[in-house]
């Protein structure tokens, strides 16, 4: 079936450190590809979202790269800050042609050492 | 506020006996889905809602009705539900999909045990 997976359960980065979390789909009729955030205790919330025809895209502080090639999406968040420690979801949107249906990873959780 | 809201939060039940969790958005979206939370499993899609009157099948949707009556509404509802159904329950909206982008906002989450 459909998946999209993580790569690494844990990420556990310095404060101030770059952090790239990854992720691995695999249905290339997907229209967007998302990341969300959960912190503890919290609904999911969304950071930034590319189309499938783009490569990059950047928002605050987190860039974004798609490579359909290999079928891997990364979550890219400079100088990380405690405040990014939570669990990071990548999802595929439109699998199959069906833009209402949303596939989730199983989450990876990043951890910011003070 | 723009926000989604769900009740209730927390909801302790015993198998068979029905239930709806609510939903509602007061950002005038299209779009409503449901998902549930699992350890190790992540978020899987239950049901979603494209519009007023249209509903399909995410991944999940056995054991689970929903309805889209009005826009700002889209209650999940357990006919008879059973131990394998406790888990973490989140509605999120958005608006359509394909407009421009797919920014769904995520409800506060409702936790049911079902013993």
């Amino acid at each position: 079936g459909e998946n999209v997976g993580l790569h690494l359960p844990t990420l556990s980065v310095q404060e101030g450190d770059n952090s790239i979390i990854n992720c691995a789909y695999s249905n290339s009729a997907s229209d967007y590809f998302i990341w969300y955030k959960q912190e503890s205790g919290k609904g999911p919330q969304f950071i930034i979202d590319i189309r499938s025809n783009m490569d990059k895209r950047q928002g605050q502080r987190v860039t974004v790269l798609l490579n359909k090639t290999v079928k891997h999406l990364s979550l890219q968040i400079a100088a990380t800050q405690p405040g990014d420690s939570a669990v990071y979801f990548c999802a595929e949107v439109g699998a199959s042609g069906n833009t209402g249906k949303l596939i989730f990873g199983q989450g990876t959780t990043l951890q910011v050492k003070p | 506020e723009a926000q989604v809201t769900q009740n209730p939060r927390y909801l302790i039940t015993v198998t068979g006996k029905k239930l709806t969790v609510t939903c509602s958005q007061n950002m005038n979206h299209e779009y409503m889905s449901w998902y549930r939370q699992d350890p190790g499993l992540g978020l899987r899609q239950i049901y979603y809602s494209m519009n007023v009157e249209v509903t399909d099948k995410g991944d999940v949707p056995e054991g689970y009705k929903v309805s889209r009556k009005e826009k700002r509404n889209f209650p999940l509802i357990l006919e008879s539900p059973s131990p394998n159904q406790t888990s973490l329950y989140f509605c999120a909206s958005a608006p359509l999909p394909g407009t421009g982008g797919h920014e769904q906002y995520f409800g506060p989450g409702t936790r049911l045990t079902v013993t």
